[in-house]
């Protein structure tokens, strides 16, 4: 069974704070990590897939990076807006094909 | 291109109904994915087709769960009879490679459904 850990599982920042969230993974048999946003009643969007260990991608404000060697990567957010309000998933991917989610971490950016 | 489309988007159903969700793929897509995600728990896998075969139903949580994909279109989940365990949004995301290495899914926004 694969633990996927995400923390924390809520945040609330004001606007204009950075801030940044965990997931951690299984190291062993890694292939890749995937970073996706979800608004409520909306489609997961994936924002990152990560494959290799020391990466670091960035789209905007958000960035990730990523360790596999100790099974973690971070998100970023810098200056978050109310729009950056969501939830943050992080899924494993194994050789099967199917992803391995985390819990989430919900973030609620106050104007 | 269109993306991944769900309908019906909530539904609400007595226990012991059927209910079936219907998923369109992003056309191209040879793989298909069912997941849900039941309040307060993480996003769990159900089953994955290559085209219209069954490549991993390992997640499929008993045999009132029935998955097709004639054609290897579109997709129809069907719960019958429905318990109030099987509330919960249920995603479905499609790729062109599978999504074991490097290839991100594309999801649809999900079947809200609540079971009474």
């Amino acid at each position: 069974i694969l633990n996927v850990e995400q923390s924390p599982q809520s945040l609330h920042v004001q606007e204009g704070d950075s801030t940044n969230f965990t997931c951690s993974f299984p190291s062993s048999n890694f292939y890749a990590l995937h970073w996706y946003r979800w608004e409520t009643a909306k489609s997961p969007e994936a924002l990152f897939v990560m494959t290799l260990n020391g990466d670091e991608k960035k789209k905007g404000r958000i960035s990730a990076t990523l360790n596999t060697k100790e099974g973690y990567s971070y998100l970023y957010i810098k200056g978050s807006q109310p729009e950056d309000s969501a939830t943050y998933l992080c899924a494993f991917p194994t050789l099967g094909n199917m992803l391995t989610f985390g819990g989430g971490t919900r973030l609620m950016v106050k104007p | 291109e269109a993306g991944v489309t769900q309908f019906p988007s909530h539904s609400v159903i007595e226990k012991g109904q059927t209910v079936t969700l219907r998923c369109d793929p992003i056309s191209g897509h040879d793989n298909l994915y069912w997941y849900r995600r039941v309040m307060g728990k993480e996003i769990k896998f159900l089953l994955h087709f290559v085209k219209e075969s069954k490549q991993d139903e390992s997640g499929m949580p008993n045999n009132r769960f029935l998955a097709e994909r004639t054609g290897g279109t579109y997709s129809t989940l069907k719960v019958q009879p429905a318990e109030l365990e099987d509330s919960g949004v249920y995603f479905c995301a499609s790729s062109r490679a599978g999504t074991g290495g490097n290839t991100e899914a594309f999801f649809g926004q999900g079947t809200r459904l609540t079971v009474v």
